[in-house]
């Protein structure tokens, strides 16, 4: 069945490192790749998204390529801030909402001052 | 847009009582969706709802766990007894029809003692 694999955690940098957080998938067809985050407390956001290959997703200064050859969705940011410390979900979906969102066991990021 | 709003936000109960988790997803929104956290199992789909019908309640875990939606505008989840391995967060998220990706509630967390 699909799945998705991130890397495990915790991941701990410095504020200002550049961040990867590794992100593949197995799925049938060509599902809609997510990235969301969820902060202390907190339920799930949606971070960014990406519905086909080759499509990058963007936001807050976080960035992934939807590979299919790959079949990757590797989640990086240029220099993070102590604010991003957080639990980042890699997660896939079928075409339609009415298929379940599978999602990775979560990689949870600390960032240093 | 209030967003999926869950109540309430922490419950404790003791083991054998019944425990009613609330969701109020976004209006317009024809998914429904429950979900759990642990640490140990990380975040598992409970049952989700298509125009207020069970669509798939395969992840729920046995019969003391039962799901409603009587109207586009309200669900419920009822743990009953309730077990101290039914401790975790439990979140409802909805999705509007033939959107990609999920609104997530802040959730539900749950100590049954």
């Amino acid at each position: 069945g699909d799945s998705v694999t991130q890397m495990e955690g915790p991941v701990t940098l410095s504020e200002e490192a550049f961040l990867t957080i590794n992100c593949t998938y197995t799925a049938t067809g060509y599902p809609s790749l997510f990235w969301y985050v969820q902060y202390p407390g907190e339920g799930l956001q949606l971070l960014l998204k990406a519905t086909k290959a080759d499509d990058k997703g963007s936001n807050k200064g976080f960035e992934a390529t939807y590979r299919k050859e790959t079949t990757s969705f590797h989640l990086e940011k240029g220099s993070v801030q102590v604010s991003d410390s957080a639990v980042y979900f890699c997660a896939l979906s079928g075409r339609s909402s009415a298929s379940k969102i599978i999602f990775g066991s979560g990689t949870r990021l600390s960032i240093r001052p | 847009d209030a967003g999926v709003i869950q109540s309430p936000r922490h419950e404790v109960t003791e083991m054998g009582q019944e425990v009613t988790l609330r969701c109020k997803p976004i209006s317009g929104h024809d998914y429904l969706f429950w979900y759990r956290q642990t640490m140990m199992r990380g975040l598992e789909l409970l049952i989700y709802f298509n125009n207020n019908v069970p669509i798939d309640d395969s992840g729920m875990p046995e019969d003391r766990f039962s799901a409603k939606m009587p109207n586009a505008s309200f669900s419920t989840l009822k743990i009953q007894p309730s077990e101290p391995r039914d401790s975790a967060v439990y979140f409802c998220a909805s999705s509007p029809p033939l959107a990609v990706g999920y609104t997530f509630g802040s959730g539900t967390r749950l100590t049954v003692v």
